[in-house]
């Protein structure tokens, strides 16, 4: 089935970066694009950036645009969302996502586990 | 950008109600909405996609209307399981797809 498993937790300090990884497994990894949303603590979720997994063209939000870096691994079906220049507001749960396109309507679907990022100093 | 706007942000229900989230976009965005169901500490799950269509697996208590800026998720006989966060999502504006701010559901 299909499966998208994400790196596990991790502690910065402010204005470092964090890169977070999505393995994705049971389709063909070049066929479906990636998006990455993010959750902060008692909030709803942000959609930060995306990535065609196929060409690797990415677009990002404006929010995120100066510090934000998708990329992927095609040779191991994997994603990579990298923020710099952390602030304690970046504290979150990042997901990353699957585009679903089949039957006309996009969608995410399935979803990674998420990775709570945590900036403290 | 296209804005999602949910009411209302959190209601009260109790189980075997009939409840309804709406949701309205900023632009028209024909039939291109989604609803997803969060519980605490889990990602997301698709419900319904392209307004309408029930994901698989999905039980046939949620159902989802509408078209254009107006949209509705409705689920007939609550069930202890359906109490969490629900949030739209328009996927009109590729790929940019924004998520309204989201209704949870608590227990009356």
């Amino acid at each position: 089935q299909v499966q998208l498993v994400q790196s596990g937790a991790e502690v910065k300090k402010p204005g470092a970066s964090v890169k977070v990884s999505c393995k994705t497994s049971g389709y063909t990894f070049t066929y479906f694009a990636i998006h990455w949303v993010r959750q902060a603590p008692g909030h709803g979720l942000e959609w930060m950036g995306w990535i065609n997994a196929g060409s690797g063209n990415t677009k990002y939000s404006l929010k995120f645009q100066d510090r934000l870096t998708i990329s992927r691994d095609t040779s191991a079906s994997t994603v990579y969302m990298e923020l710099s220049s952390l602030i304690a507001e970046d504290t979150a749960v990042y997901y990353c996502a699957r585009e679903d396109y089949r039957n006309e309507y996009n969608r995410f679907d399935p979803w990674g586990q998420g990775t709570l990022v945590t900036v403290s100093s | 950008d296209i804005q999602m706007t949910q009411s209302p942000s959190s209601l009260s229900a109790s189980v075997g109600d009939r409840v309804t989230i709406t949701c309205r976009a900023s632009q028209s965005i024909s039939r291109h909405l989604n609803w997803y169901q969060q519980k605490p500490g889990k990602a997301p799950s698709l419900l319904i996609y392209g307004a309408s269509n029930l994901q698989r697996g999905v039980p046939s208590r949620f159902s989802g209307s509408g078209s254009g800026t107006d949209f509705t998720l409705t689920i007939s006989g609550l069930q202890p399981e359906d109490f969490a966060t629900y949030y739209c999502q328009q996927s009109y504006s590729t790929p940019m797809y924004t998520f309204g701010q989201g209704t949870t559901m608590e227990i009356k």
